[in-house]
This record gives structure tokens, sequence and C-alpha cells, in this order.
């Protein structure tokens, strides 16, 4: 039973290009969440996440950043004109929709480096 | 709103050494708690939950217990060993908004 997948692991980008980091939860999970890690910070909640719907994007900054989890694929984590303070660990993380919904389980990260 | 707060680490240990890392909480409600751990360069993984309280979690020789009355949920392991060292987060999961709520993470280092 694979986990939590996402790609890519690493990805660099100049100021002002696009980033877009890809999360597949854990078979059978319906929820999906992102969090942002800063440098010997704790993680961040940025966005819940159902297939084709927004739960709850209050951690989410509000120009720049959009989510998406569509009824096929992954779910994606855009960030439009990237700036150097957004180079940080993007984390997804996974849950069931019932039976152990609190219980999220992490994805390795992608590590956004912006020159 | 909900918080958590861990002790400030690093927090240096000999090999074979007790673990004690402290996490209080601050909720409303009846969250579920839970540690998860980051070893370097990687995500975080489950490393134990509670669910109610006096509940104790339990995996790989590290245990917490569901406090209540003191609103914690330490982390304890008998006698580490080298490869335990990583970071180590507290949290909980508020029924109430639907998160799952982070601590600052405490760095353990082993030391044989």
């Amino acid at each position: 039973n694979a986990g939590v997948m996402q790609n890519p692991r690493h990805l660099v980008r100049r100021r002002g290009q696009e980033a877009r980091l890809r999360c597949s939860p854990m078979k059978g999970h319906s929820h999906v969440y992102w969090y942002r890690q800063l440098p010997e910070e704790g993680l961040k909640f940025m966005v819940y996440l159902q297939k084709e719907n927004i739960i709850d994007e209050s951690g989410m900054p509000k120009e720049r950043f959009s989510a998406e989890f569509p009824k096929e694929g992954p779910s994606i984590l855009r960030i439009q004109q990237v700036v150097r303070g957004d180079s940080a660990a993007y984390f997804c993380a996974s849950s069931p929709s019932s039976g152990g919904y609190d219980t999220q389980y992490f994805g390795p990260g992608t590590r956004l480096t912006v020159l | 709103g909900d918080s958590v707060t861990q002790m400030e680490g690093p927090v240096t240990l000999s090999e074979e050494a007790f673990l004690t890392i402290n996490c209080t909480y601050t909720a409303t409600g009846y969250p579920s708690l839970f540690w998860y751990v980051q070893y370097p360069g990687e995500g975080l993984q489950l490393l134990l939950k509670a669910t109610k309280a006096d509940d104790k979690g339990s995996n790989k020789g590290f245990e917490a217990t569901y406090r209540k009355e003191t609103t914690s949920f330490h982390l304890e392991k008998g006698s580490v060993q080298v490869s335990d060292s990583a970071v180590y987060f507290c949290a909980l999961f508020s029924s109430n908004t639907g998160k799952l709520i982070f601590g600052q993470g405490t760095t353990l280092q082993v030391k044989p």
C-alpha cells in the first residue's frame, strides 16, 4: 500500500516563475491537506481539500497561492510569481473520510528553493 | 485558539539514556493527540496517538499518555538509540476546526 506521494522532491525556481507541487494521497483517502514548513519551524496549515472542493483555505496566503484536488489526478498546490520568502518545504497529508479521519499521513515533501 | 507547546531543544542524550519531551496543549473540546517524528530530509511519520483521556499511545519503545487534568502528552522512551536522532512534533487534532495543530518541534540528538 503506497503512502502519500509528492513530486517533485526538490524544485528550484527563479523569482517571478511559477511553482507546481503535486500530491497523490494514500489509496482510499479522500481528504488532502497542505502544510508549509519554514527552516527551523513547525508545520503551518495552509489548506484542506476534498475531491473537487476546498474545505478550508484559512492558512493560505490570499495572493499567488492556489490549490485544487480534481476528480481525477493528484492535488496541486500552485504558487505564482514566486518570491524568495516562498522557499520552504511543502508537505501534503491525507486522511480517510471516516474511521480515523483525525489521523493524517504525510508525504516526503517538496523542498522549494527560490533563487 | 487551540495550540501546542513543546519543550525547546535541542535535547542531547547519550545512548541508552531515558528520554522525556514535554508537550502541553490548549484546546476546546476533546482533541486527539499525536506525536510525529521527522528524520533529516524526510517527511513526518506518525509515531503514536491517543484519542481520549488516560489513553496511552505506544510505538517502537516510545510512549505518551493523554493527561486531561494537566493538558499534557509527554513523550518518553526508556533507552534511546542513535537512530532516534530526529525532530519530534507534538500535535493535536481539533474536531471543532478539523485542523491538525503542531508544536514547534524538538530536536533530539543521541550520541554514541
